[in-house]
């Protein structure tokens, strides 16, 4: 039973628009989200992260939405550029440790 | 380096026999992660070292699994015996794990295992 879910396998974009990754969760005791990007042969590197007391975390293109009563995130990239095309992974803390949704393979076209 | 570092980068196998995976976590950090990744799946929790604390055992998917970690520093994960379906990139993470929780991994490159 997944506890953390990434329903999109992929996700196409054209470079310049909006990218939008969305997780949704089924604890509701989770209370801290992580985001981590992971490029072909390397480790997953952490992008973005957004507390429970927050709906909304910004970081430069990158903006983290969180909507509790729906255990929905979504993890929003604007402009989106090509150097973002890598798999993004969502995951839950749970007393210390991650639960990790199976990633969204984002590509940006030209 | 600053990074968490793993060794073997790859690692081809036969059937049958024993691996041993390598992770040096970054200086400091008391928590330690083993998670694995199969092709196009997601990232799967295997073990988790906190300090002086037993370690969670939780995710290791067999008897044939084992990890050990010195302190709070070298990991090893052993897998004995291996099957074709160990065949994963296995990957290492460290945290400084702060207080009153809320904490970023930082990942090794991983190790990607053959078993042939």
């Amino acid at each position: 039973d997944q506890q953390v879910k990434q329903n999109s396998p992929s996700l196409s974009v054209q470079e310049g628009r909006i990218s939008i990754l969305n997780c949704d969760y089924t604890n509701s005791m989770f209370d801290y989200f992580l985001w981590y990007k992971k490029y072909p042969a390397e480790g997953p590197t952490f992008l973005i992260s957004i507390s429970s007391i927050k709906d909304k975390n910004e970081d430069g293109r990158f903006t983290v939405f969180l909507n509790k009563s729906a255990k929905h995130l979504s993890l929003h990239i604007v402009p989106s550029q090509p150097g973002d095309s890598a798999v993004y992974f969502c995951a839950a803390d749970s007393n210390y440790q991650l639960i990790w949704g199976a990633g969204t393979k984002l590509i940006i076209k030209p | 380096g600053a990074g968490v570092s793993q060794s073997p980068s790859n690692k081809v196998t036969e059937k049958g026999k024993d691996v041993e995976l390598r992770c040096d976590p970054i200086s400091g950090h008391t928590a330690l992660y083993w998670y694995r990744q199969r092709l196009g799946q997601g990232l799967e929790f295997l073990i988790y070292f906190q300090g002086n604390s037993a370690p969670d055992k939780s995710g290791l998917p067999s008897d044939r699994f084992s990890a050990e970690r010195t302190g709070e520093s070298v990991s090893t994960l052993t897998i004995q015996r291996t099957q074709q379906e160990d065949s994963a990139v296995y990957l290492c993470a460290s945290s400084p794990l702060l207080a009153g929780g809320g904490y970023e991994q930082f990942f090794g490159p991983g190790t990607r295992l053959t078993v042939l």
